[in-house]
């Protein structure tokens, strides 16, 4: 099993720019989740997914974030306009759902916003 | 709402000493409680879960936890500390009665002395 795949794993843009990152959860999971990990705030679960479909995006920062999962092997979580205070990395995780609830996690994307 | 709490955000310990993280819970439904492990520039790897069974619980290389509801602690465990065990641990809860939200702790990083 390839694991989640996230990609790019690292990301440079200047301040203003479009970001977009990518997930692919593993196959036959049907949940997943976006995370944010930076210093000054730990882990923050930003949006999820259960069966294509976002369930709670409360955790999104501002309007500013998007996330969207078109079909159960993708999601994409975009940043338009990109600002320094975005500079994190990105986590995605997914879980089979129903009885099985651990989550696995693929190996982030570094994004630093200049 | 839940919440995990760990005590000590850098802990250190010589290689073969025992290893002692600790996370205490806030529940007021029986919670799930994981911990997982993230070595640097990794994502997170889960170490172990509780869900409701045995109460000791054993995990990947070597560590276990013990889940003790007077005490709303599930502090994770390893005998012998090896030199690889060195990375950042979280703690984390799921409520039992939502979809499936991780909420994590706020670290601990471990350091092995030589």
């Amino acid at each position: 099993d390839a694991g989640v795949i996230q990609s790019p794993r690292h990301e440079v843009t200047e301040m203003g720019q479009e970001v977009t990152l990518r997930c692919k959860p593993i196959s036959g999971h049907n949940s997943l989740f976006w995370y944010r990990q930076t210093m000054m705030r730990g882990l923050e679960l930003l949006i999820y997914f259960n069966n294509n479909v976002p369930i709670d995006d409360s955790g999104m920062p501002e309007d500013r974030f998007s996330a969207k999962m078109p079909n159960a092997s993708f999601s994409t979580l975009k940043i338009q306009p990109s600002e320094p205070r975005d500079s994190a990395v990105y986590f995605c995780a997914s879980s089979l759902g129903q009885g099985n609830i651990e989550q696995y996690f693929g190996p982030g994307t570094r994004l630093t916003v200049t | 709402a839940q919440s995990v709490t760990q005590l000590g955000s850098h802990v250190s310990v010589s290689e073969g000493a025992l290893v002692l993280l600790r996370c205490n819970y806030s529940s007021s439904v029986p919670p799930y409680l994981f911990w997982y492990v993230q070595y640097p520039n990794q994502g997170l790897q889960l170490l172990l879960k509780y869900t409701s069974a045995a109460t000791l619980v054993k995990g990947i290389n070597g560590f276990e936890a013990e889940f003790k509801k007077s005490e709303t602690s599930f502090h994770l465990t390893k005998p012998s500390a090896h030199m690889s065990d060195a990375a950042e641990y979280f703690c984390a809860v799921i409520h039992s009665g939502s979809a499936r939200q991780l909420t994590f702790g706020s670290g601990t990083q471990l350091t092995v002395l030589p």
